[in-house]
């Protein structure tokens, strides 16, 4: 398996810009989590799924910040628009059940900078 | 709420030594409880999870935690350091039917040749 795929890797814009991250979760994975990690905050849940519907947003830092989830293969994280204090690591992650005792399984993360 | 803490954002231990790395959780619930890596530029890697089933977990890489219900703590171990162990090590918390992961801050282990 290929694991948690996000893309891109980088995205460098500025301020003011809509800024899209995106994931594909492992095949057969029904949950899904966006995660934020900088220096300052360290991992924050932004948001996850349960076969495909939000759950729980309560970690969204505010309305210029969006999630989908369309279908079992893919989800957005979307960022508009966007501002300097938003640079930071974006993972996704995916787990196999729901349930707390599931590991969640992370992408590689794309490192956004907002100028 | 759940939390956990991480006692140490930086540690240092020669090649060939004991790595001891401190977690203390917090919840009104049990717990169910997780040690991942990230090496650098990388995403979360599990090395290993508690749930309920064995208080002596082992993961994976030589790598292994107790859980301590009366000191609230899942400390990370490894008898003999490799260079290769150098990451940044994160504990993690879920439970009460909620499978969010909370993480602590986070532990950089470095290792001295």
């Amino acid at each position: 398996d290929a694991g948690v795929i996000q893309s891109p890797r980088h995205e460098v814009t500025e301020m003011g810009q809509e800024v899209t991250l995106r994931c594909k979760p492992i095949s057969g994975h029904n949950s899904l989590f966006w995660y934020r990690q900088t220096m300052m905050r360290g991992l924050e849940l932004l948001i996850y799924f349960n076969n495909n519907v939000p759950i729980d947003d309560s970690g969204m830092p505010e309305d210029r910040f969006s999630a989908k989830m369309p279908n079992a293969s893919f989800s957005t994280l979307k960022i508009q628009p966007s501002e300097p204090r938003d640079s930071a690591v974006y993972f996704c992650a995916s787990s196999p059940r729901t349930g707390a005792n599931t590991e969640a399984f992370f992408g590689q993360g794309t490192r956004l900078t907002v100028v | 709420a759940q939390s956990v803490t991480q006692l140490g954002s930086h540690v240092s231990v020669s090649e060939g030594a004991l790595v001891l790395l401190r977690c203390n959780y917090s919840s009104s619930v049990p717990p169910y409880l997780f040690w991942y890596v990230q090496y650098p530029n990388q995403g979360l890697q599990l090395l290993l999870k508690y749930t309920s089933a064995a208080t002596l977990v082992k993961g994976i890489n030589g790598f292994e935690a107790e859980f301590k219900k009366s000191e609230t703590s899942f400390h990370l171990t490894k008898p003999s350091a490799h260079m290769s162990d150098a990451a940044e090590y994160f504990c993690a918390v879920s439970g009460g039917g909620n499978e969010k992961l909370t993480f602590g801050t986070g532990t950089r282990l470095t290792i001295i040749p």
